[in-house]
């Protein structure tokens, strides 16, 4: 079976600080990746995705940038954190093909002082 | 382009009682249709979806949803709620031909003993 790894759980970090979040999964080949950022516990805004190993397609211009180094491994980066960076994070995969549903890992708590 | 909505910010209904939460969607081309459930502080996990085929599509815990190709409609059901089923729902759509999924905003439905 297949499993998702995010981390850390949590975060607390001071603005102008850098950041990386780290996914990753286990159990398949050549998922399609993603990051989502979730405001207030509200709806999801679909960052970047991937369809492999150095493809990234970014959805939203801002602070954050993503990286594919290995198959099944996802990472968030920012060189310089703002405020506005604070939320929960979600990463998620699915098989290729549209009609797959996505896989959600447990997320990372950021906040920015 | 795409879109889904999600109509009702909260939903109320006491134990027992038939539960309907509700979502629209707007696609160019044919949907694929999904719902999420999100509990207190955790990711997204994956309920139901509908590809093609039966309207009425079984998922999770109970849960059930109908496809309307009319009225542009795929509103999540369960005939008898349960107090664990308080949570945040998401519905998702995505475009045959699009490479990503969209989320509405979420439903957070609470159920009252």
């Amino acid at each position: 079976s297949q499993t998702i790894h995010q981390w850390p759980a949590t975060l607390v970090q001071p603005v102008g600080s850098p950041l990386s979040l780290e996914c990753t999964v286990e159990g398949t080949s050549n998922p399609n990746l993603y990051w989502y950022r979730q405001a207030a516990g509200r709806g999801l805004q679909l960052l970047f995705y991937s369809v492999g190993i150095g493809q990234i397609s970014s959805e939203v211009p801002q602070n954050l940038s993503a990286s594919r180094p290995q198959d099944r491994q996802f990472i968030l980066s920012s060189k310089k954190l703002l405020l506005s960076d604070s939320g929960f994070y979600l990463c998620a995969w699915s098989f290729s093909g549209g009609g797959n549903e996505q896989f959600f890992g447990p997320g990372t708590r950021l906040t920015v002082l | 382009a795409q879109s889904v909505a999600q109509p009702e910010d909260q939903v109320n209904v006491a134990e027992g009682n038939p539960l309907t939460v509700k979502c629209t969607y707007s696609v160019s081309g044919n949907p694929y249709l999904f719902w999420y459930v999100q509990y207190p502080n955790r990711g997204l996990q994956f309920l139901l979806k509908y590809i093609t085929g039966d309207n009425l599509v079984k998922g999770s815990y109970g849960f059930e949803a109908e496809f309307n190709k009319s009225q542009t409609s795929f509103h999540l059901k369960k005939p008898s709620a349960l107090v664990s089923d308080s949570a945040l729902y998401f519905c998702a759509v995505r475009d045959t031909n699009a490479g990503k999924s969209t989320f509405g905003d979420g439903t957070t439905l609470t159920v009252k003993p």
